[in-house]
């Protein structure tokens, strides 16, 4: 069972157009952090949402944490094949004393020109 | 400033040898973790150290994985008799202290297993 886990798996849009992505948990997070990854390298952070509510912008990218803190959601406005690449979040759950980052299993994203 | 160095970039080798990763953080990063990305998947975590400590290696799958940060800075990530399940990407990172949830990610390591 994944702690966080990550929909959709696959999307494939042509530039321009919107989507969202979402990481959803049963746990509550302190924070929950947001990384791209490209093939070949390793994962790059976007973005930590740390309040509950919180909504953070970069750029195109828009950025939600729930107010729960179990869930957060990533919006990408007009697409560009830049933004091809894997999403990931990662967190580690409340209370747990150490910080040790979880991640989800992703979403695949390909932008067409 | 330089970032998480990893080597080899990639390593085949057949299954029952056994294989080594090399990584060094970022200078002055406390926190060294060690990620196994299968194709398709997010990373999992294998170990992560505070300086030369173990902070975490429950899935750490011990009787082939090791790992060791004798000196607290450079860390290396052994498989002692591969699968063919090890096939995947080993991932280093690093960040300044523990608690702090900005990790810094190397290239990885593809290792494919045959």
């Amino acid at each position: 069972t994944q702690l966080l886990e990550q929909s959709p798996q696959f999307l494939s849009i042509q530039e321009g157009e919107n989507l969202t992505v979402y990481c959803n948990s049963s746990s509550v997070f302190s924070s929950l952090q947001w990384y791209r990854q490209e093939p070949g390298e390793g994962p790059v952070l976007l973005v930590t949402v740390v309040t509950g509510g919180e909504v953070k912008k970069l750029k195109r990218l828009t950025f939600q944490f729930g107010d729960a803190r179990k869930d957060s959601s990533l919006h990408i406005t007009a697409a560009q094949p830049g933004d091809t690449g894997l999403y990931l979040c990662a967190g580690s759950p409340w209370g747990g004393g150490s910080y040790i980052p979880t991640f989800g299993r992703g979403t695949s994203l390909i932008v067409h020109p | 400033e330089a970032g998480v160095a990893q080597s080899p970039r990639y390593k085949i080798i057949e299954k029952r040898q056994s294989v080594a990763f090399w990584c060094n953080p970022i200078s002055g990063h406390a926190t060294l973790y060690w990620y196994q990305q299968i194709l398709g998947q997010g990373p999992k975590l294998l170990i992560q150290f505070q300086n030369n400590g173990v902070v975490d290696d429950s899935q750490l799958p011990k009787d082939r994985f090791s790992a060791e940060r004798l000196k607290g800075v450079d860390s290396t990530l052994k498989i002692q008799p591969a699968k063919l399940e090890d096939s995947a990407v080993y991932l280093c990172a690093s960040s300044l202290i523990p608690t702090n949830e900005k990790l810094f990610f190397g290239s990885g390591t593809q290792l494919s297993v045959l």
